[in-house]
Order: structure tokens, then sequence, then C-alpha cells
């Protein structure tokens, strides 16, 4: 059985940092791009970052470009996202989510999802 | 980027009725990599369609994806209490990939 379990997420001040992870299991984890989606209160879905099996393409969207980083351990089974210099419209649930193949790829399960506020 | 347009906001309808959902790109979305979600409150999307119109293993075969280019449909038959739920489409040709805004298909 698949399973994303994401964690990290958490209050914090405006213009400080979070890093989420999200582990991973039932699947080859290294055959997969992997994503992370987030969606604000009441909102719908955003894209926020992609990265492919063997992080040779990495995206982001304009929202988070040059403040976000994705990275994966395929040895841990893991995608992460480094969030700095944070934002209150950065609020959301984080979705981390598996591809449906090694480069793009629509989504094909999602964790639960961690909470981001970012408040003072 | 890519915009999503989705159409209608809401769609008000009766279970057994038939739902059509519109999805239209800003610009050619090539391939057809466009997909479709299904989310219920309080948890994640489901991926329901790839490639605009293939199923996904295990969903109904009353939901159906069709269209080409910039303008793209999800058609749910006859449907079912379930059913009832939020919609987004995604286009997976360019990066940043983008979601629509979402059709939510609410019981009349």
């Amino acid at each position: 059985e698949v399973q994303l379990v994401e964690s990290g997420g958490g209050l914090v001040q405006p213009g400080r940092s979070l890093r989420l992870s999200c582990v991973s299991s039932g699947f080859t984890f290294d055959d997969y791009a992997m994503y992370w989606v987030r969606q604000a209160p009441g909102k719908g879905l955003e894209w926020v970052s992609g990265i492919t099996w063997n992080s040779g393409i990495i995206e982001y969207a304009d929202s988070v470009k040059g403040r976000f980083t994705i990275s994966r351990d395929n040895d841990k089974k893991s995608v992460y996202l480094q969030m700095n210099s944070l934002r209150a419209d950065d609020t959301a649930l984080y979705y981390c989510a598996k591809g449906t193949s090694y480069s793009k790829s629509p989504d094909d399960y999602w964790g639960q999802g961690t909470l981001v506020t970012v408040s003072s | 980027e890519i915009v999503l347009t989705q159409s209608p906001g809401t769609l008000s309808l009766s279970p057994g009725d038939r739902a059509t959902l519109s999805c239209r790109a800003s610009q050619s979305v090539t391939s057809n990599y466009i997909a479709w979600y299904q989310q219920n409150p309080g948890q994640a999307p489901r991926l329901l369609m790839y490639g605009a119109s293939s199923r996904v293993t295990g969903i109904p075969d009353r939901f159906s994806g069709s269209g080409s280019g910039t303008d793209f449909t999800l058609t749910i038959d006859r449907l079912e209490p379930e059913d009832f739920a939020v919609y987004y489409c995604q286009q997976y040709h360019s990066f940043p990939f983008t979601f629509g805004g979402g059709t939510k298909v609410e019981i009349k």
C-alpha cells in the first residue's frame, strides 16, 4: 500500500523558515517524480514544486521561487521542502504527492498534508 | 504559466443527473496533459483522469474526460451521492504545473 506521510508543519512567524518532510512507503521511490501542492484554508489547490526521480529537473511556482527549495533523498525514500522567508500568504495545508512517472506527470497518491501557519 | 479556468464555479444537480465540467487553458496543452481530481471535504485530492481522457484504475466508468488543445471537459453520468464534491483540472505539460480554480458539484 502506498503511503505518504508529511511532517514539519506548524506555527511560524513571518520571515522565518520551516522544513517539511515527506516519507514514503509501498512503492519504488526512486522511480517517480514527487511534488508539493498546497491549499490555503477554504481555497483551491496550488502547485508548489516538483522534482524528478533523479533530481535532474526541479521546478517551482512563481509564488515561491527563490524562497522554497525542494530536495529528495532516494535512500531515505523522502522528499523535503525547505521554506524560507515565509509570508502570511504561505499559510496552507501542504500536501506531498507522488507522480505517476519518473518525470512530468499527474499525482496519483497524496499524503494527508501538514499545516503551515505563518502569523506573528 | 498556463492559466486554467474552470466553469461553472458551482453546479447544483440531483442524483442521477449528468454533470458537465469545463476547463479552459490560456494556451494549448500539448499531448493533452490534463488531469482531473476529485476532492471531498477534509480529504486529499484523488486522481480521476489523466491524458484528458484516460480513467485511473478503479474509477467508475460514469466518469469520462474529453477535449484537446485549450478546451477540456469532465463528464459524470448518473451522479451518485458520493460524486458530490469539488473537482479540479490540472495541466502537467509545462512547468510550473497549474490547477484550475475548481468546480463544486452540490446537491440541488
